[in-house]
């Protein structure tokens, strides 16, 4: 069945700091990504997506590239913010399924510090 | 005031009693989602709702009993709560089948 998997967390850094969360998947055909974050005692919220092999998502400072060939759909930010801490998750849609039956990663707590 | 809610925001409840957790969205979505957030674990898909009347069993439905008579809601029963779904429980909708709008979530807590 289909999985997504995200770096083990959580992660720390410091203000201003650049930003790697890693997110693989795995999925038959060409799946719809997604961010979702998660702000403390809040609801998630979509960051961005991307729903074609190549496609980069971009939102508040945020960004990701869609890679077929590694199956990958890593999330950037090149200085962040404390405002930033939160849970991110990565997630899927398969292509076949409407109505965004979401597969989601265990999510990684990120902290900055100022 | 448009949007997901649901109620209540947190609940504490013995083990073996029935309760049920609310979710109402204004939008008139066509899709309606329950999921469980535990750590380690991230979202985890219990039942799901493509339309009224229409209900489908996700990944970890065993314990669970939805219902959808209403487009705009879609409530979640525990028949009888063991301390295994102590969790975080969030309801979600969408039409366009590309984004789902999430609830802020019910702490439910089994004693």
């Amino acid at each position: 069945g289909d999985s997504v998997t995200q770096m083990e967390g959580p992660v720390t850094l410091s203000e201003e700091a650049f930003l790697t969360i890693n997110c693989t998947y795995t999925a038959t055909g060409y799946p719809s990504l997604f961010w979702y974050v998660q702000y403390p005692g809040e609801g998630l919220q979509l960051l961005l997506k991307a729903t074609k092999a190549d496609d980069k998502g971009s939102n508040k400072g945020f960004e990701a590239t869609y890679r077929k060939e590694t199956t990958s759909f890593h999330l950037e930010k090149g200085s962040v913010q404390v405002s930033d801490s939160a849970v991110y998750f990565c997630a899927l849609s398969p292509p076949t399924a409407s109505g965004s039956r979401l597969t989601f990663g265990e999510g990684t707590q990120l902290t900055v510090n100022p | 005031d448009a949007g997901i809610t649901q109620s209540p925001r947190y609940k504490i409840t013995e083990t073996g009693r029935q309760v049920t957790l609310m979710c109402h969205q204004t939008w008139s979505h066509s899709y309606m989602f329950w999921y469980r957030q535990d750590l380690g674990h991230g979202l985890r898909l219990i039942y799901y709702s493509a339309a009224a009347d229409i209900t489908d069993k996700g990944e970890v439905p065993d314990g669970y009993v939805v219902s959808r008579s209403k487009t705009e809601n879609f409530p979640l029963t525990l028949e009888s709560a063991t301390r295994s779904q102590t969790s975080v429980y969030f309801c979600a909708s969408t039409q366009t089948g590309v984004e789902a709008f999430f609830g802020q979530g019910t702490r439910l807590t089994v004693v």
